[in-house]
């Protein structure tokens, strides 16, 4: 099991240019969270998905922000037009319910986007 | 007001000794509490979780949970030097909606 993969590992880029974040969530696990995370506000929940369909995006901070997950094994971040203040790190999770109704999150290794 | 608090430490214990970690939360609908630990550069990982008021072991990590007072703590007991890390309290109305605190820095002295 290799995990959930993220890429890229990290991005540089000017203000105003579009961002692409992927990931690609553990095989059967049927939640996939996108979380950002900052030094001064944490780790924050951005949108997830359940099999595929968006749950909640109430955290999404701005129009500028969309996701999507256009089959089981992918999703896509995306920040168009990117500013300075979206410099953070970008996690993406997947999930499935255990027998216990856990829903334990397992986290990729993290996309560190730096919007100059 | 954030949602989640925690102190950011750091939070300084000898090796062996009992670190005691806290966090409160203000949504009394809360149901769901998750401890993960971070390492410096690295992505959060789960410690465990608890549901139920009352205490929950598993190792040398002991969970409690008091929503009457809204508030749930991890026992790190026999504290190692890998023990050495930033502590996520995630607190959330479901198991998927979580908000994280800003965590707590632990050292463990040698």
């Amino acid at each position: 099991d290799a995990g959930v993969i993220q890429s890229p590992r990290h991005e540089v880029t000017e203000m105003g240019q579009e961002v692409t974040l992927r990931c690609k969530p553990i095989s059967g696990h049927d939640y996939l969270f996108w979380y950002r995370q900052t030094m001064m506000r944490g780790l924050e929940l951005l949108i997830y998905f359940n099999n595929n369909v968006p749950i909640d995006d109430s955290g999404m901070p701005e129009d500028r922000f969309s996701a999507k997950m256009p089959n089981a094994s992918f999703s896509t971040l995306k920040i168009q037009p990117s500013e300075p203040r979206d410099s953070a790190v970008y996690f993406c999770a997947s999930s499935i319910r255990g027998r216990s109704g856990a829903n334990v999150l397992t986290f990729g290794a993290g996309s560190r986007l730096t919007v100059l | 007001q954030k949602e989640v608090e925690q102190n950011s430490g750091p939070l300084s214990v000898p090796e062996g000794a009992i670190a005691s970690l806290n966090c409160t939360y203000s949504d009394r609908g809360s149901q769901s509490f998750f401890w993960y630990r971070q390492y410096s550069g690295k992505s959060p990982e789960l410690i465990m979780f608890i549901y139920s008021n009352g205490d929950k072991e598993d190792g040398r990590f002991t969970a409690q949970l008091n929503k009457a007072s809204q508030y749930v703590s991890l026992l790190i007991r026999d504290s190692q030097p890998s023990d050495s890390a930033t502590y996520l309290c995630a607190v959330g109305p479901s198991r998927e909606k979580l908000t994280f605190g800003t965590g707590t820095r632990l050292t463990i002295i040698p």
